[in-house]
């Protein structure tokens, strides 16, 4: 069964640091690239970074390149999101979502459930 | 970046009734385009994949049609579990934007 787990969320101030992890587990974590995306409370979905299987090929949303950087451990099955200069909009839920792909497009096909960052003073 | 626009934000529809949603995006993304579905407190969960495709385990009530800028996700008789909010997403280009999604309600 493919399970996405995320941690690492909390509360924090404006202008500080956080580190979300998610463990990945059931399927073959280093063939498949990854996705942070995220939800402020009562808004919608926000795509914020990708990551390829092989960390080759990166990208960030404009609201949080520079701050935000995305990696991954293939043999520890586990993707990351270290957040700097955190400010109050990134307050959101924060989602891992797996990037499946065929020969036509991809699309995110499995979810974490999620962790909540709280950036307030 | 591609701007998703769905309508309308709010849908409220009886079980049984046929529900459509519509999704349009500033600029062709031609068929990559998928539709999520979320409950309160829950993860999103696909549902269709490249305009028309249903992901694993999706009803066949939930289908998806369109090409180039308009899009629409259609639940042909919708049942009680099927009250949600609904977003769009193109893959075509980076960013892969959503719509703001649709919150269909029981009316």
């Amino acid at each position: 069964e493919v399970q996405l787990v995320e941690s690492g969320g909390g509360l924090v101030q404006p202008g500080g640091s956080l580190r979300l992890s998610c463990a990945a587990s059931g399927f073959t974590f280093s063939s498949y690239g990854m996705n942070w995306v995220r939800q402020a409370p009562g808004k919608g979905l926000e795509w914020i970074s990708y990551i390829s299987s092989s960390s080759t090929t990166i990208y960030y949303a404009d609201s949080v390149k520079g701050r935000f950087t995305i990696s991954r451990d293939n043999a520890k099955n586990s993707l990351y999101l270290q957040m700097n200069s955190l400010r109050a909009e990134d307050t959101a839920v924060y989602y891992c979502a797996r990037d499946f792909c065929s020969t036509t497009s991809c699309r995110y096909d499995y979810w974490g459930q999620g962790t909540l960052v709280t950036v307030s003073s | 970046e591609i701007v998703l626009t769905q309508s309308p934000a709010t849908l409220s529809l009886s079980p049984g009734e046929r529900a459509t949603l519509s999704c349009r995006a500033s600029q062709s993304v031609s068929n990559y385009l998928a539709w999520y579905q979320q409950k309160p407190g829950q993860a999103p969960r696909l549902l269709i994949y490249d305009v028309s495709n249903r992901a694993t385990g999706i009803p066949a009530r939930f289908s998806g049609s369109g090409s180039g800028t308009d899009f629409t996700l259609t639940i042909s008789s919708l049942e009680p579990e099927d009250f949600a909010v609904y977003y769009c997403q193109q893959r075509s280009n980076w960013p892969k934007t959503f719509g703001q999604g649709t919150r269909l309600e029981i009316k």
